[in-house]
Formats: C-alpha cells, structure tokens, sequence
C-alpha cells in the first residue's frame, strides 16, 4: 500500500488547458513537498508547504496543503509544452525518526501538446 | 554555487560484482539522503547520514550500505549485486534536516546485466 496516493498516474491535455493532480494519505505530514523531474535528471523542488491549509502560488502553479495536512494539490492554469514532466510530490511524516526521510508519491506524468 | 554533484552519471556492472557510488552535497549541508528510483517502485529511501553518523534507513536488505566522510560527501556500496538493482541513484543534501529544502543531484544510472 502505498503510503502517499498521487493522481492521476497519467495527464495528457492540449496547451492552454488547466490541470489539477492530488496527493492523498491517511498520515500527517510535517511538510510536503512538489518536485518536477526531467528524464535522466534528479527532481528539482518547487515548493514546500508546511502549514495546514497553506497555498502558495508560483507563477501559473498554485499549491495547498490540506488543513489537516493529510493532503495536497498542484494546480497548473494554462499548461505549457515546457511544464511536460514527471511532477512527484513528497512528504515527511509527522513523528517518530524522519531524519532525511521523505516518502514519495508515485508521481504524474504530464504531457502537454501544442 | 554548486548543486549536489554525484558520480559517475552511468555504470554498467555484472550480477555479483560490487559498486560504489559518491556524492558531494552542497557546501555547508550537513545531511545527506540516499534514494533508489526504480520504473515499478518509485522513489525509496535508501538512507540518511548527518555528521557522518547514519540515522534513519530504508527497507533495503544489507548489502546496500553507505557512509559519510567529514566533509560531508558520502558513499554508497552495493554488494553482491542482483539484475533487481538496476536503478537511478540518487542522493539529496539540506541543511537542515526534517522535510525542508532537499536538493538533489542528476543521479547514478546503474545497469546491472
């Protein structure tokens, strides 16, 4: 079982349509984490949020932090072809040893066609 | 300033043999995190070192193992190794050390055939 469940698995859409892609647990995070990873590169960070209910924006990304910190989305408005990637979000659970660990979705591949 | 620098970028190695991979985390981290990242499984954690002591491991059978040196660049060793360990290794530094501010390096693609 996985312990953090990111939908959707796959996301093929057209340039300049909007996308929203979920991260679920039944487990409190600390924090969390959005990544986007190219292929053959590590994931770059895009955000941290570590407050309940927190959003934050990033040009045309818009991030939540479920209030009970149990959930996350990524929101994308007007997708572009350079936003094509593997997008993983990642957190760090609350309590007991968590030094260095996060606990990675399994990550959504996004296409964006022109 | 440099990112999190991990050598070599690609290895092919032979079932049985041994491997050992490096990684040089941003100057001033102190934590360093290891990662498996496998088509099937996703990302795993291997292991975390800080100070050169080993403080939390992943669910991986002993013959992957890992150290950090003083100045904060860490190893990793794979013994014995089986066609399952084909993977993107990949390592992460932070400063600080519970969910916050990880940079990852491009990863080791190691090939075991």
């Amino acid at each position: 079982t996985q312990l953090l469940e990111q939908s959707p698995q796959f996301l093929s859409i057209q340039e300049g349509e909007n996308l929203t892609v979920y991260c679920n647990s039944s487990s409190v995070f600390s924090s969390l984490q959005w990544y986007r990873q190219e292929p053959g590169e590590g994931p770059v960070l895009l955000v941290t949020v570590v407050t309940g209910g927190e959003v934050k924006k990033l040009k045309r990304l818009t991030f939540q932090f479920g209030d009970a910190r149990k959930d996350s989305s990524l929101h994308i408005t007007a997708a572009q072809t350079g936003d094509t990637g593997l997008y993983l979000c990642a957190g760090a659970l609350e309590g007991g040893t968590s030094y260095g660990k996060l606990t990675f979705g399994q990550g959504t591949i996004l296409t964006v066609h022109p | 300033k440099a990112g999190v620098t991990q050598t070599p970028r690609y290895l092919i190695k032979t079932r049985g043999q041994q491997v050992t991979l490096s990684c040089s985390p941003i100057s001033g981290h102190r934590s360093v995190s290891w990662y498996q990242q496998t088509p099937g499984q996703g990302l795993q954690f291997l292991f975390e070192y800080f100070s050169e002591t080993q403080r939390n491991k992943g669910n991986f059978p002993g013959r992957f193992s890992g150290r950090q040196f003083s100045n904060s660049r860490s190893e990793m060793n794979v013994s014995t190794l089986e066609l399952g360990d084909s993977a993107l290794y990949l390592c992460a530094s932070s400063v600080q050390t519970l969910g916050y501010g990880y940079t990852f390096g491009s990863g080791t693609r190691l090939t075991v055939v």
